[in-house]
């Protein structure tokens, strides 16, 4: 079956300092990839839409220039934590959709961040 | 995209039918249901997901009511392991247009418990 993979699957950084996870599509071609962030029992709330070859789309709310998202290829997204602080401890999930539209997503393990 | 409804928590015995129920009244004609489940410091495993016909595979089955305001996802021998957060998502389909990319919302979902 499709696999997304995630790394690293655990990170932890020093407050102001920039932090990045990559997501890869494994046997497959992912042109659009989603990141998400899932506070301690909280569900999974979508960060942005990452589209190759364009800018992402960010959710409301969602800094930026904070969680910045290359989406260079079509098998690699990249999300980059810039100034990490405390708060942005978490989380963070992609996914990748396979096939068509109506195809379900598939998701990376996560990688848990933690800003001391 | 429509919202659904879920109970909080569920408990199942192993080996017996675990049948989780979601409720989504509002549902358009092109919106999909998905289930994905998840389990602790995992991404979200995806299950199933179905138009309007019932749809089965070698995780589970889907049954979805004919007026499509809801549905029940069935794991029909249920195991230790499928102790996970079920999360019960409907999604807009390829001519919803807007600016849902295919993107899914997760909401809170069913805590499943399997016990001995």
């Amino acid at each position: 079956g499709a696999v997304v993979s995630q790394h690293p699957s655990r990170v932890i950084c020093k407050s102001g300092t920039s932090v990045k996870i990559e997501c890869r599509s494994l046997d497959f071609q992912a042109t659009t990839m989603f990141w998400y962030r899932q506070f301690p029992k909280q569900s999974l709330m979508l960060m942005a839409t990452s589209n190759e070859g364009s800018k992402a789309t960010y959710e409301q709310g969602v800094e930026k220039d904070k969680f910045l998202i290359n989406h260079a290829s079509l098998t690699l997204s990249t999300l980059t934590v810039t100034s990490a602080h405390p708060e942005d401890s978490s989380f963070y999930i992609c996914s990748a959709r396979v096939g068509t539209y109506n195809s379900p997503l598939h998701f990376g393990n996560g990688t848990r961040l933690t800003v001391t | 995209d429509a919202k659904t409804t879920q109970p909080t928590s569920m408990d199942c015995a192993e080996g017996r039918a675990a049948n989780l129920p979601c409720n989504h009244s509002t549902i358009s004609g092109n919106e999909y249901v998905y289930w994905y489940r998840q389990i602790h410091s995992q991404g979200p495993q995806y299950i199933i997901h179905g138009l309007k016909n019932n749809e089965t595979n070698e995780m589970a089955s889907l049954i979805i009511t004919e007026d499509r305001k809801s549905s029940t996802l069935i794991l029909p021998h249920a195991t230790l392991r499928d102790t996970a957060v079920y999360y019960c998502i409907v999604r807009g389909g390829l001519n919803a247009g807007g600016t849902s990319y295919g993107k899914l919302t997760f909401g809170q979902g069913t805590i499943l418990t399997v016990h001995p």
